[in-house]
């Protein structure tokens, strides 16, 4: 089974609809965090979590809130979807008891809003 | 402001060929530096991360050098195969590596040519 699993895999919607995202993790990591791959602009980061009751914006947050529900739950929320949210969403952990912070990503979310 | 720039965009070699990707960054205060790869559709596989006080790492055909104080980190892949063929990207972690942020670059597309 893989580590880091995000649900669902593909998801198309409208503009203006709510979107969740979810993110499980069984590796016992205590970060993790939301990325959104775009071409042509690499990987951004959206927002972090270093535990349960931690949160803090990435680089680029506005228009996204998120969930730390446990330590290996972490949920993306898009409260009114646009078109230029379509990109492809990661998950990731890292552990910081290693202090390596090496982050593992999950396979990814595609999403299109139209 | 961090910024991350990989060298080239894409590149095409026969199987067997030794190569060399480049990755340069802009501030040399990092806390590590991850090399991934990315086949299409796919998440992101950590493939080695070089601490900020080392010089370089190894897996397999794979050796990655680090040098901060020139902003530069390069990967090599050794005897190249078709499967070896995908994206890689590069990612560096900033400043103390508390914050998290793994900052990438846009990647380099490589195929290799049976």
């Amino acid at each position: 089974d893989a580590d880091v699993t995000q649900t669902p895999r593909n998801r198309i919607t409208k503009t203006g609809k709510r979107i969740m995202l979810e993110c499980s993790q069984t590796k016992g990591h205590d970060r993790m965090y939301w990325y959104r791959q775009d071409p042509g602009l690499g990987l951004r980061l959206i927002y972090y979590s270093f535990d349960v009751k931690d949160i803090n914006k990435g680089e680029i947050s506005d228009g996204y809130s998120v969930s730390r529900q446990a330590q290996a739950k972490f949920s993306l929320s898009l409260e009114s979807a646009i078109p230029n949210q379509t990109a492809l969403y990661f998950c990731a952990t890292s552990d910081l008891r290693t202090r390596l912070n090496e982050q593992f990503f999950g396979p990814g979310t595609r999403l299109t809003v139209l | 402001k961090q910024e991350v720039t990989q060298i080239p965009a894409a590149l095409s070699v026969p199987e067997g060929e030794n190569l060399v990707l480049n990755c340069s960054f802009t501030d040399s205060a990092i806390y590590n530096l991850q090399w991934f790869r990315q086949d299409p559709g796919k998440g992101l596989t950590s493939l080695l991360l070089i601490q900020s006080s080392q010089r370089e790492q190894t897996s397999g055909r794979l050796n990655a050098s680090l040098d901060k104080s020139s902003g530069r980190s390069t990967l090599y892949i050794a005897a190249s195969q078709p499967g070896d063929s995908a994206t890689y990207l590069c990612a560096v972690l900033d400043g103390g590596g508390s914050q998290g942020n793994l900052i990438f670059g846009k990647g380099t597309k490589l195929s290799v040519k049976p």
